[in-house]
């Protein structure tokens, strides 16, 4: 099993539409979860860290659940600048600080 | 305020050779890792500096081995290329272990 799985996608969506973003972690003992976000052939870029109480910023909203091991990122009113891929990272274990990423998931938003 | 800068920003090279890529954390940051991200996967993590000692390792060899500087920027090098190498090589700087990671533009490394 992968340690970060995500549905690679292409997820095609229009302007204004509400996409969710789902992953699933194996590591049980991971302490920090993230976003990034990844345009083409550029460094990702932290979008948001994800808090188990859940979390708002604007338009995105990320969701941790511990128990299943699965976290998510909804963004809602998509924009055409939303067009990316998404990069759900755990750091490895309590003690290590090193980010595991998924593949990413692939959004293109269309007007 | 600079953020993560690496150098060079392309490189291409032959199988068996050996690389020096660099990169210079954000003002303030401590913290050095590196990653390997191949074309059409996630980055995945090759090692993490702190105070000038390798403090965690990923599931790479030997041939890639790093270093960290007395003023934060840091070294990754490649020894015995291999095509398999290819790919775009970033780094990333937080200020302590623990706190959130920003990733420099990264060197596009092609091995032929």
């Amino acid at each position: 099993r992968k340690e970060v799985e995500q549905d690679p996608g292409p997820f095609n969506v229009p302007e204004g539409a509400t996409v969710a973003f789902n992953c699933t972690y194996s590591n049980s003992a991971s302490q920090s979860f993230f976003w990034y976000r990844q345009d083409c052939r550029k460094e990702p870029k932290l979008l948001m860290s994800v808090y188990s109480s859940g979390n708002e910023d604007g338009r995105f909203t990320a969701q941790l659940n511990r128990a299943s091991q699965y976290i998510s990122l909804l963004i809602r009113d998509s924009k055409l600048s939303d067009s990316a891929t998404y990069l759900c990272v755990v750091n490895g274990n309590q003690a290590g600080t090193a980010l595991i990423f998924g593949k990413g998931t692939t959004l293109s938003v269309s007007s | 305020d600079a953020g993560v800068t690496q150098s060079p920003t392309h490189l291409i090279k032959t199988r068996g050779q050996q690389v020096t890529l660099r990169c210079s954390p954000k003002s303030g940051h401590d913290t050095v890792s590196w990653y390997q991200q191949a074309l059409g996967q996630g980055p995945q993590f090759i090692f993490q500096y702190y105070e000038e000692e390798e403090r965690q390792r990923g599931n790479f060899p030997d041939r890639f081995s790093g270093h960290q500087f007395p003023n934060y920027s840091s070294e990754l090098n490649v020894n015995a290329l291999l095509l398999g190498d290819s790919a775009l090589y970033l780094c990333a700087s937080s200020f302590s272990r623990n706190q959130p990671q920003h990733f420099g533009d990264g060197t596009r490394l092609s091995i032929l």
